[in-house]
């Protein structure tokens, strides 16, 4: 079955602090992964992508398919950060997208 | 004006009664999904299509039905077969040209009462 994991519901830190929120995945073959964002009275979007290995607003994440890992992070999180997070592996032979629980992401002043 | 549109925002049905839930695009994606978002469980996927007159179950598609006559309309009936209909719902297409990426609506509140 496939399956997509962020442990942490709430995870707050203070601005300038580093973040990293956890996504761990089960999924048959090789799925494409994202990260997807909603911030506040905004439509869930597309924050990144692991095939692009970009770096939007200062996050990054890393594939670690040894630990089927996903976890995004940035080293100095800004209070615009603040928002829901969702991991979500795309199997493009079935083209099923599933999402995790979301992290809300709360960074203090 | 391009994007999905979801309609209405908010619904009020009374229990025992089936509702159709509108999602339109004019992405011209063949791809589109229902999810249902409740809080602390995220997004759960109740069906999906890939392409006009198919469509597949999510994870949770028990009491609801869909179609895809139209490219750009995907309806979700919940029906008085769900136990829990009271949930917001999101509906999203997909792309795959330049990359995969979903685009979502802005959701509708359905309350049963």
């Amino acid at each position: 079955a496939q399956r997509v994991t962020q442990p942490e519901k709430l995870l707050s830190v203070f601005k300038g602090a580093p973040v990293e929120l956890k996504c761990n995945y089960s999924y048959s073959g090789s799925p494409e992964l994202f990260w997807y964002v909603q911030y506040s009275r905004q439509r869930l979007q597309l924050l990144l992508r692991h095939i692009s290995r970009e770096s939007i607003k200062g996050f990054t994440a890393d594939l670690n398919k040894g630990e089927t890992s996903f976890h995004l992070k940035k080293p100095f999180a800004q209070e615009e950060d603040s928002a829901m997070y969702y991991c979500a592996p795309y199997a493009s032979n079935t083209g099923k997208l599933i999402f995790g629980q979301g992290t809300t992401l709360q960074v203090k002043p | 004006d391009g994007g999905i549109t979801q309609s209405p925002k908010y619904l009020f049905r009374k229990e025992g009664q089936n509702v159709t839930l509108s999602c339109e695009q004019n992405l011209n994606h063949d791809a589109m999904y229902w999810y249902r978002q409740d809080p602390g469980q995220g997004l759960r996927l109740i069906y999906y299509s890939q392409i006009v007159n198919d469509f597949q179950k999510g994870d949770i598609a028990e009491g609801y039905s869909v179609s895809r006559e139209k490219k750009e309309s995907f309806p979700l009936t919940v029906t008085s077969a769900q136990k829990n209909p009271t949930a917001f719902y999101l509906c999203a297409s997909r792309t795959e040209r330049p990359y995969t990426e979903a685009f979502f609506g802005q959701g509708t509140r359905l309350t049963v009462v």
